[in-house]
């Protein structure tokens, strides 16, 4: 079984700070692991995914996150935030192509994301 | 625009009845998925169809089904509603040949009462 933890329920960042979103992952296999931003009252939108290439993934609107085996963790991260960057945040894993758990997405719990001017 | 389209974006029904959610995916992606998101279950994986066969199965109840038809649009049926079927539900879809990415829709917000 797979599962994701998201560390924080809320994160507070003021405008240009460092965004950091911390995400772990469990998971019996080699892991895909996403990205998804939510802005209120819409859909998700992907942010960006790791798929077992290069470690450090770089996403849409300045995002990007590493993947790190040996802490199985998947943090994203922003160096300087914008306030239209306010919206929750859902780190995602599946498992790769051929196994049992390809296919669904198991998320976190999401984590919303505050942008003080 | 993702290019996932859903419909309805709102619906409010009374318990015990019946709805019908419709998904369309984006042009060539076979895959289709639902989610629920709820405030105290989180977006929880339903079922997924792949070229008109069911291929995954989540945590969708027995009251709930879906299909995926020849044109690839997909449909979520909801009986028996309760007043916890309350949520907004989703629908993705995701490329052939991919890594699993998926991409969703601006979702169909149920409100039983």
């Amino acid at each position: 079984a797979q599962s994701v933890t998201q560390l924080g329920s809320h994160v507070s960042v003021s405008e240009g700070a460092l965004v950091l979103l911390r995400c772990n992952y469990s998971s019996s296999v080699p892991p895909y692991l996403f990205w998804y931003v939510q802005y209120p009252n819409q859909g998700l939108q992907l942010l960006l995914k790791y798929t077992s290439a290069a470690t450090l993934v770089k996403g849409i609107n300045g995002f990007e996150a590493e993947f790190k085996k040996s802490e199985t963790s998947f943090h994203l991260t922003k160096p300087s935030a914008h306030m239209s960057d306010a919206a929750e945040y859902f780190c995602a894993v599946s498992g790769p192509a051929g196994g049992t758990s390809y296919g669904k997405l198991t998320f976190g719990q999401g984590t919303i994301l505050t942008v003080h001017p | 625009d993702s290019g996932v389209t859903q419909t309805p974006k709102h619906l409010i029904t009374a318990t015990g009845q019946r709805v019908t959610l419709r998904c369309s995916p984006r042009s060539g992606d076979l895959s289709v998925y639902w989610y629920q998101q709820s405030l105290d279950q989180g977006l929880q994986f339903l079922i997924q169809y792949y070229n008109g066969e069911e291929r995954a199965k989540g945590n969708i109840l027995e009251r709930f089904s879906a299909q995926q038809f020849p044109d690839l649009h997909s449909e979520l049926n909801l009986s028996s509603l309760e007043l916890g079927d309350s949520a907004l539900y989703f629908c993705a879809s995701s490329p052939v040949g991919g890594r699993n990415e998926q991409y969703f829709g601006p979702g169909t917000r149920l409100t039983v009462t």
